[in-house]
């Protein structure tokens, strides 16, 4: 089944301390993204990657990191949490940049 | 910068009608591509219809269809014979060549049986 995988499905931590989203996917897409989704602002792009070793910032990249070391995988991290980083997280991933995306389940994320 | 508006936060329609959602955007560029993507209460963004800005006939999906102008800016999504299964947040996006996806704010749209 084509699919976009995220782990994990829910998080609960505090702030400071080092998180990694994973994010898979299985339809062989060149391009991969990120982005944040939040009450009254929709969805917003925090990276995204056209290909291995390819990535860039979206509109909201403060405080993460991203890395595309095989095509199929496109990592999530937040080095240094904070509570404003408290939101709903949807990897994204499609076969070109303009061609429709597939999403992810969302990972919600807390951070106390 | 590149901006999208959805003026409807809140719709409702009965079963069986037609509701129109509204979509604004905002660009300099000429060569984009405009999406609707549909989220149930499930949280799953689904794509219900995209378009390409350099065709003018406007994309079509069973009972959904857009009123896509150009000049204005503007992308409308139409469902036609509302069904409860409709029910979802609405959510209008766009890109530009250079891959940057903006969406907006998005619209819940109700379907009342």
């Amino acid at each position: 089944e084509a699919q976009v995988t995220q782990n994990p499905r829910y998080l609960i931590t505090v702030t400071g301390k080092k998180l990694t989203v994973t994010c898979s996917q299985n339809m062989n897409h060149e391009y991969m993204s990120w982005y944040r989704q939040d009450p009254g602002l929709g969805l917003r792009q925090i990276y995204y990657s056209m290909n291995v070793e390819v990535t860039d910032k979206g509109d909201v990249p403060e405080g993460y990191k991203v890395s595309r070391k095989e095509k199929r995988n496109f990592p999530l991290i937040l080095e240094s949490p904070s509570p404003n980083q408290t939101s709903l997280y949807f990897c994204a991933s499609s076969l070109a940049g303009n061609q429709p995306q597939h999403f992810g389940d969302g990972t919600r994320l807390s951070i106390l | 910068a590149q901006t999208v508006t959805q003026s409807q936060p809140e719709m409702s329609v009965q079963e069986a009608e037609t509701v129109t959602l509204s979509c604004t955007y905002d660009t300099s560029e000429n060569n984009y591509y405009l999406f609707w993507y549909k989220q149930p209460p499930s949280r799953q963004m689904i794509l219900v219809i995209r378009q390409e800005a350099y065709k003018q006939q406007n994309a079509t999906e069973n009972r959904f269809s857009v009123n896509f102008q150009k000049a204005a800016k503007s992308f409308s999504l139409k469902i036609s014979d509302s069904q409860l299964g409709d029910t979802a947040m609405y959510f209008c996006a766009f890109m530009i060549d250079n891959n940057d996806m903006r969406f907006g704010a998005g619209t819940r749209l109700t379907v009342k049986p």
